[in-house]
Order: C-alpha cells, then structure tokens, then sequence
C-alpha cells in the first residue's frame, strides 16, 4: 500500500507570492491533516479536512487556506508569503481523522524556503 | 490549551542501552496519544498509538505507557542501536485537535 505522498518535496519563493502544496492520503483514509513544522514553533497544525469538509482548524492566519477534492487528496495554499513563513509542511492521512482516534500517517513534507 | 512537554530535550547514549523518554500533558481529555519519530529533515513515523482507554502498547524493541490521570506518557526503548538516533515526538489528540511536543533528541553511540 502506497504511503502518503506530498509534491512538490522542495519549494522556493518570494515574498508576497503564494504557493499551493499537494497531499494524496493513503488509500482508503477519508482525512487529511495540515502541519506547519519550524524550529521555533515546532510542530503545529493547520487544518483538517474529511470528505471535502474543513472539520478543524489551528489558529493561523487566513493567508493560509485548503481544500479537499472527492478523491480525498488535498491542498493548502499559501497567499501573500511572508518571511516567517518558510517551514516544513507536512500533512498526515488518517482512516477517520483526529476525533476518531485513528493512527496518523505522515507524508515526508514540503519544504518552503521564502525570500 | 493544551501544552505537551517532552523531557529531555536531548539524551545521548551508548549501544545497548535500556532508555526511557518522557512525555507530559496539560489536558487529561484526550482521545489518543501517539509517538512518532522523525529523522534530519525528513516527515514523522509513527511508532506507537495508545487509545485514551489504554495504559500501554508494545512493538518490538518499544513500549509506549500512558497515565491519563497524572497526564503522563513514557517510551521505553530497548537495548539501543544506532539506527534509533533520530527525534523522538509525542502528540495527544483530542476534540479535533492536536498538539505536538518539541520532542526528545536521541544519539545512540556505537
């Protein structure tokens, strides 16, 4: 069974740009998680997405947004980057999501370099 | 809020030994707790999950407890090997959100 898998692994932009990063879950599983990873902050979540729907979100700023399609992958865009933005984004796959109690599965991430 | 500490923040042994790394918790009204290790730049890989009705679980070489009550989770690691050098995480789950320690970093000396 395939992992979960994120494009593109490496990202480099400027400021004020956006960017849209890509997740495609373990086949099967029906949520998607968002994390943003630095070393100041450590590792803190985004969102969460489950059959299309947004069911929990981390206090960001609206800058960041996600969606989910039908087939259970999903997206995060980034508008506006800011310095402070540059990170380690890693979305996790799971069967029914964080209020479930189900095993989380980690993608290898995003890397976000802005200049 | 939810605040999860993980101590030590860095640990350093030689081959073979017998480690405990500690995780604690602020909010007892989790739904799971679940310990990830994550290698240099790389994603998390999840070792262990322990439901909120469990007080333990096993894989191999580790043994992850869980004390709902003091709000405490230790991972046990048995007779260490190189390959465990990495950074050892813990999360706790609950009402749709997680949150994540600063995690323990593991060198384990040949």
């Amino acid at each position: 069974k395939a992992g979960v898998t994120q494009t593109p692994r490496y990202l480099i932009k400027t400021r004020g740009q956006q960017v849209t990063l890509s997740c495609s879950p373990i086949s099967g599983h029906r949520s998607v998680s968002w994390y943003q990873q630095t070393p100041g902050q450590g590792l803190q979540f985004l969102f969460e997405y489950f059959s299309e729907t947004q069911r929990n979100k981390g206090n960001f700023p609206g800058r960041f947004s996600g969606r989910q399609f039908s087939n259970s992958r999903s997206e995060m865009n980034v508008s506006t980057l800011e310095l402070g933005d540059s990170a380690l984004y890693l979305c996790a796959s799971s069967l029914g999501g964080t209020s479930s109690g189900n095993e989380q599965f980690f993608g290898p991430g995003t890397r976000l370099t802005v200049l | 809020k939810q605040e999860v500490t993980q101590i030590p923040a860095a640990l350093s042994v030689p081959e073979g030994e017998n480690l405990v790394l500690n995780c604690s918790f602020t909010d007892s009204a989790i739904y799971n707790l679940q310990w990830f290790r994550q290698d240099p730049g790389k994603g998390l890989t999840s070792l262990l999950l322990i439901q909120s009705s469990q007080r333990e679980q096993t894989s191999g070489r580790l043994n992850a407890s869980l004390d709902k009550s003091s709000g405490r989770s230790t991972l046990y690691i048995a007779a260490s090997q190189p390959g465990d050098s990495a950074t050892y995480l813990c999360a706790v789950f609950n009402a749709g959100k997680s949150t994540f320690g600063d995690g323990t970093t593991l060198t384990v000396k040949p």
